[in-house]
């Protein structure tokens, strides 16, 4: 079945500091890819996404491309800030009908002033 | 924007009482989830539920879950008999037809404290 992997944390990074989650994937078909974010007690809501093979999704500095050759959609982000401290969950969904969005095990992001 | 509500938004319950979580998906889709997490663990798979029948479910969603839509509005998570281990952050979305992206519009979670 579908699966996503992503690198453990915490990760621990200086605000203004580049960050770098690694995120592969395993899928039967051409999914679509997303990173979900989680700020502390709260819900889920949707980073970005990317839907074809090089497709570079982004919102608030944070990017990620979509690498069929090494199913692989990493996220970036130039300068991280205090307030991007959460926890990002890469996550696939198989197209059409009622497919479910699969998640990694998430990766705990902490930025220290 | 249109979102996902949930309630409650925290519940705390007696094992082996029955709970029932709700949600108010987005008012135009037609594919609807439940989604679980134990706290600091990853976020699981539960069931979707399409055409008023389950479409896929879990192995964790047993008979002791159930899922129902009683209306045009509402789609809930019945536990029949709660468990410790029942206790979670449970996570309702949904999807409009022909939305072939996949991506899912999460609520806010509904915590549920099983004593």
């Amino acid at each position: 079945g579908d699966s996503v992997t992503q690198m453990e944390g915490p990760v621990t990074l200086s605000e203004e500091a580049f960050l770098t989650i690694n995120c592969t994937y395993t899928a039967t078909g051409y999914p679509s890819l997303f990173w979900y974010v989680q700020y502390p007690g709260e819900g889920l809501q949707l980073l970005l996404k990317a839907t074809k093979a090089d497709d570079k999704g982004s919102n608030k500095g944070f990017e990620a491309t979509y690498r069929k050759e090494t199913t692989s959609f990493h996220l970036e982000k130039g300068s991280v800030q205090v307030s991007d401290s959460a926890v990002y969950f890469c996550a696939l969904s198989e197209r059409g009908g009622y497919q479910k969005v699969t998640f990694g095990t998430g990766t705990k992001l902490q930025v220290i002033p | 924007e249109p979102e996902v509500t949930q309630t409650p938004s925290h519940q705390v319950t007696q094992m082996g009482q029955e709970v029932i979580l709700r949600c108010v998906p987005i008012s135009n889709h037609l594919y609807f989830y439940w989604y679980r997490q134990i706290l600091g663990q990853k976020v699981e798979f539960l069931v979707s539920f399409y055409n008023n029948e389950i479409s896929e479910k879990s192995e964790i969603f047993d008979d002791q879950f159930s899922v129902e839509r009683p209306d045009g509005s509402n789609f809930t998570l019945k536990i029949r008999s709660t468990k410790l281990e029942d206790s979670a952050m449970y996570f309702c979305a949904s999807r409009g037809q022909g939305m072939n992206t996949g991506e899912l519009f999460f609520g806010e979670g509904s915590r549920l404290t099983v004593l």
